[in-house]
């Protein structure tokens, strides 16, 4: 079965430096999250997307940016990176809720970030 | 608001030992509770959820969790580990379909043979 795709898998910037880490959710899913794991932390949720909008918003600093394109994959812009950005940042897919539910979200493998 | 509290960090467990990992939340409407894995480097693996009916629900790799409501916990439990279930877990909420996921802040599993 398809699964959600994240690019690139592995990113090293430096700091001040500005990265795109992109995702391609599950095939039919109209809903992505993106959240960010930092060493030894549980994921925090960044921002969501439904059908191409913004649904919600967490804690994601302004120097961050994020869209959901007509072929439903999602990119994540980061500018001015800073150390603390430096963490794996997972990308996730739900169905639609037409679908039945319960609308678990499935996840990416991760971009690991590491900012130098 | 919701929230999501996992008692201990770490659990060491003997090999074909019972597995409990505990998980209490907070949440303002009837949640879905779900329970993940992650192995070293890789995403996250969903392990079970509830939503409705049956309280007692079941997953993959022989774990399963009961929801109650009256303790607002949702444990999971394996009756006897393997070395394969090393492994960090985490227990998330959501108050309804296409929101966040509130996460504990995670169990880590070690397996002693």
């Amino acid at each position: 079965a398809a699964g959600v795709i994240q690019s690139p898998r592995h990113l090293i910037k430096e700091k001040r430096e500005t990265a795109t880490l992109k995702c391609y959710p599950i095939p039919r899913h109209d809903t992505v999250y993106w959240y960010q794991q930092g060493p030894g932390q549980d994921p925090q949720f960044l921002i969501s997307f439904y059908e191409k909008m913004q649904s919600d918003k967490g804690s994601i600093p302004d120097r961050f940016s994020a869209q959901q394109f007509s072929d439903y994959h999602s990119e994540l812009n980061m500018s001015s990176l800073e150390l603390g950005d430096s963490a794996l940042y997972f990308c996730a897919s739900s169905p639609p809720s037409t679908s039945g539910g319960p609308y678990e979200q499935y996840f990416g493998p991760g971009t690991r970030l590491t900012v130098t | 608001a919701q929230s999501v509290t996992q008692l201990g960090s770490h659990v060491s467990v003997s090999e074909g030992a019972l597995v409990l990992l505990r998980c209490n939340y907070s949440s303002s409407v009837p949640p879905y509770l779900f329970w993940y894995v992650q192995y070293p480097n890789q995403g996250l693996q969903l392990l079970l959820k509830y939503t409705t009916g049956a309280t007692l629900v079941k997953g993959i790799n022989g774990f399963e969790a009961e929801f109650k409501k009256s303790e607002t916990s949702f444990h999971l439990t394996k009756p006897s580990a393997h070395m394969s279930d090393a492994a960090e877990y985490f227990c998330a909420v959501t108050p309804a379909a296409g929101n966040k996921l509130t996460f504990g802040g995670g169990t880590r599993v070690l397996v002693k043979p």
